[in-house]
């Protein structure tokens, strides 16, 4: 079965950084290309960012609300994606999912808030 | 950014009800279109993919249509487990954009 799990989602300060994980069983991460998609409390649905597979460059692209603070990368020996996220805003609290397209785990939340 | 627009935030309905929810895009999309299903509490749940194909056992009642600008999902007989929220989303570029959503209510 195709499971997704993200961590790391904890209540950070504003200027702060977190780095969530999301750790695939079930399939290989190895050919995935995989997104970030976010949530804030009571809102739509926001896509953060994606990593296309190293096969396929292993490139990344970003929503411009997070360009230059938020990274995604992979540890495909570890079936792995990763989010790290640097100055970080009130706004950007949200639940935060990873998604494969048709899968996506069951998300974490991450608070920023003083 | 292609921006998805969603005509109705909300809809009310009674189970067995044809259900249509609407979804527009700024600029042209081919068939770049999916739609998701949401529960509160839940992760998305992909229904449909390039606006016409129905994602592995998704119930066959649910059903979309559309391309260029314009697209539907249609759910034929509404059952309790459909009410939910539902958002149209583009893949044709990036930044990739979803609609607001559109929250299915119990008439």
């Amino acid at each position: 079965e195709v499971q997704l799990v993200e961590s790391g989602g904890v209540l950070v300060e504003p200027g702060g950084s977190l780095r969530l994980s999301c750790a695939a069983s079930g399939f290989s991460l190895r050919n995935a290309w995989m997104s970030w998609v976010r949530q804030a409390p009571g809102m739509g649905l926001e896509w953060v960012g994606r990593i296309k597979s190293k096969s396929d460059g292993g490139t990344t692209d970003y929503t411009a609300r997070v360009k230059g603070r938020f990274t995604i990368s992979r540890d495909d020996s570890r079936n792995t994606l990763y989010l790290q996220m640097n100055s970080l805003k009130i706004e950007d609290t949200a639940v935060y999912y990873c998604s494969t397209g048709p899968a996506w785990g069951q998300g974490t939340l991450v608070t920023v808030s003083s | 950014d292609i921006q998805m627009t969603q005509s109705s935030s909300s809809l009310s309905a009674s189970v067995g009800d044809r259900v249509t929810i609407t979804c527009r895009a700024s600029q042209t999309i081919s068939t770049y279109l999916n739609w998701f299903q949401q529960k509160p509490g839940k992760a998305p749940k992909l229904l449909i993919f390039d606006a016409s194909n129905l994602q592995n056992g998704v119930p066959s009642r649910f059903s979309g249509s559309g391309s260029g600008t314009n697209f539907t999902l249609t759910i034929s007989s509404l059952q309790p487990e459909d009410f939910a929220t539902y958002f149209c989303q583009q893949n044709y570029d990036l930044p990739l954009t979803f609609g607001g959503g559109t929250k299915v209510e119990i008439k």
